[in-house]
């Protein structure tokens, strides 16, 4: 199974919103409603911000939000602050019954 | 809130077998609704789901490491394992367990870094 493909980078300003994609194919995010999304600050676990594709934890930001679109899955972050300056990667189900995860995308507040 | 934590040794020789263990606590291992996950982070590179466990013994792995690794449960102890056998630098990461309930990985150990070297 194939890494699911994000883009290496996405950056704003504060204040504004910026989404970051999550591309996989028709056997884990177009096939299945278990997508994930993680944030990891440097030297540190990962930390669920997103489950079940739109789904937000207790004590997540309300500013984050996540959808899906066929095989691509979406994470939004919306006034954007300096706090989610991080790597943020995805993760799907596959029809293997296993996960992948996404390449990994480095979100910079400028 | 369940706490987990890795332990096992820090360095591996090449072509050995690499062992870690997951303590946790919090909450019991033999919960059904949980399944118990190891991830892993070369330095400088992106995650990678390894396999996991339910407290059935039923085990999942990754395809690409399907051949090499075993996870394992011991519910009396609270504790979860694993092996990666025949190791080369290439297996040289930062080696995370978790808990999931089902496609949500809620509770991650704080990582620990195995490097493969001679």
């Amino acid at each position: 199974q194939s890494a699911l493909t994000q883009p290496a980078s996405v950056s704003g300003s504060p204040g504004q919103s910026i989404t970051i994609s999550c591309t996989g194919t028709s056997s884990d995010v177009g096939g299945y409603n278990y997508v994930s999304w993680y944030q990891q600050h440097p030297g540190k676990a990962p930390k669920l911000m997103i489950y079940d594709v739109g789904n937000r934890p207790s004590g997540v930001s309300y500013r984050f939000s996540g959808s899906k679109s066929g095989n691509t899955a979406s994470l939004t972050i919306s006034g954007l602050q300096a706090e989610d300056e991080a790597e943020y990667y995805c993760r799907s189900y596959t029809s293997a019954d296993t996960y992948v995860f996404g390449t990994g995308t480095k979100v910079t507040v400028l | 809130q369940l706490q987990l934590q890795e332990s096992g040794p820090g360095l591996v020789k090449p072509s050995e077998t690499l062992s870690l263990t997951c303590t946790v606590s919090g909450g019991s291992i033999s919960y059904s609704s949980y399944f118990w996950d190891w991830t892993r982070q070369p330095p400088g590179k992106g995650l990678e789901w390894i396999g996991s466990i339910y407290y059935s013994g039923r085990t999942y792995y990754s395809p690409s490491l399907k051949s090499r690794v075993t996870i394992s449960i011991d519910t009396s102890k609270n504790q979860f394992s694993l092996k990666v056998n025949s190791v080369t630098a290439a297996d040289t990461a930062v080696y995370y367990c978790a808990s999931r309930i089902v496609g949500a990985t809620t509770d991650w150990g704080q990582g620990t870094l195995v490097t493969v070297s001679s």
